[in-house]
């Protein structure tokens, strides 16, 4: 079967570190797009990051140069790596396959349930 | 960046028609797509490629995207169909991923 399960959220301190992680199974992480998305309680889906198939990472500004994304191929496992944590970092974080077909067709196909994060003293 | 903008609300009787919006600067331009989340679950892809349906996407639902405007349309509304619905759009300016703000469907 084809899925995404995230794992990792907890509740922890502002300026605090995280790792959250995402097992794919059916299909390989290192051959597609890959991306973590949140939501805030109550709030809309804010992309906040993407690894290429060929490595390269790209980050929202509300998270560059806090949050990293990596991959482990042996594992088929996503990661998100969260550091100097904030109250406005507290959300349901999801990872999803993103396809990307031609130039500037960019649709996500493939979701988790989510890991929640939550920022506090 | 790049901004989608959707109503925050939209509201359908059983069995009529919905429309929902989403509007950005040229966004005829690009390729939008479609996500419905219900309460509690995870968001679904309704819709790629402006109007292309996903394998198990109701034949109900179908979209358009011209000059400024995407719509999201859902014909025969029926209380399933309640939930979020977001616009998704690739930014090249920014390599950014970016969502419309959401729209509730309640379904009266």
């Amino acid at each position: 079967e084809v899925q995404l399960v995230e794992s990792g959220g907890d509740l922890i301190q502002p300026g605090g570190a995280l790792r959250l992680s995402c097992a794919a199974s059916g299909f390989t992480v290192n051959s597609n797009y890959m991306t973590w998305v949140r939501q805030a309680p109550g709030k809309g889906l804010e992309w906040i990051s993407i690894i290429y198939s060929g490595g390269a990472p790209y980050y929202a500004d509300s998270v560059k140069g806090r949050f990293s994304i990596s991959r482990d191929t042996s594992l088929n496992t996503l990661y998100l790596q969260m550091a100097g944590l904030r109250a406005e970092d507290t959300a349901v974080y999801y990872c999803a396959r993103v396809i990307r077909s031609g130039q500037s067709n960019w649709y996500f196909d493939l979701w988790g349930r989510g890991t929640l994060v939550t920022v506090s003293p | 960046s790049y901004d989608l903008t959707q109503p925050p609300s939209v509201s359908v009787f059983p069995g009529q028609t919905a429309s929902i919006t989403c509007s950005g600067q040229t966004l005829g331009e690009k390729f939008v797509s479609w996500y419905q989340q219900r309460p509690g679950q995870s968001p679904v892809m309704v819709l790629y490629q402006d109007n292309k349906r996903p394998s198990g996407i109701p034949e109900r639902f179908s979209g358009s995207n011209s000059g400024n405007t995407a719509t999201l349309t859902i014909s025969e509304t029926q209380g399933m169909d309640e939930a979020d619905y977001y616009c998704q759009a690739w930014d090249s300016s920014t390599a950014a991923l970016v969502f419309g703000g959401g729209t509730k469907l309640t379904v009266l």
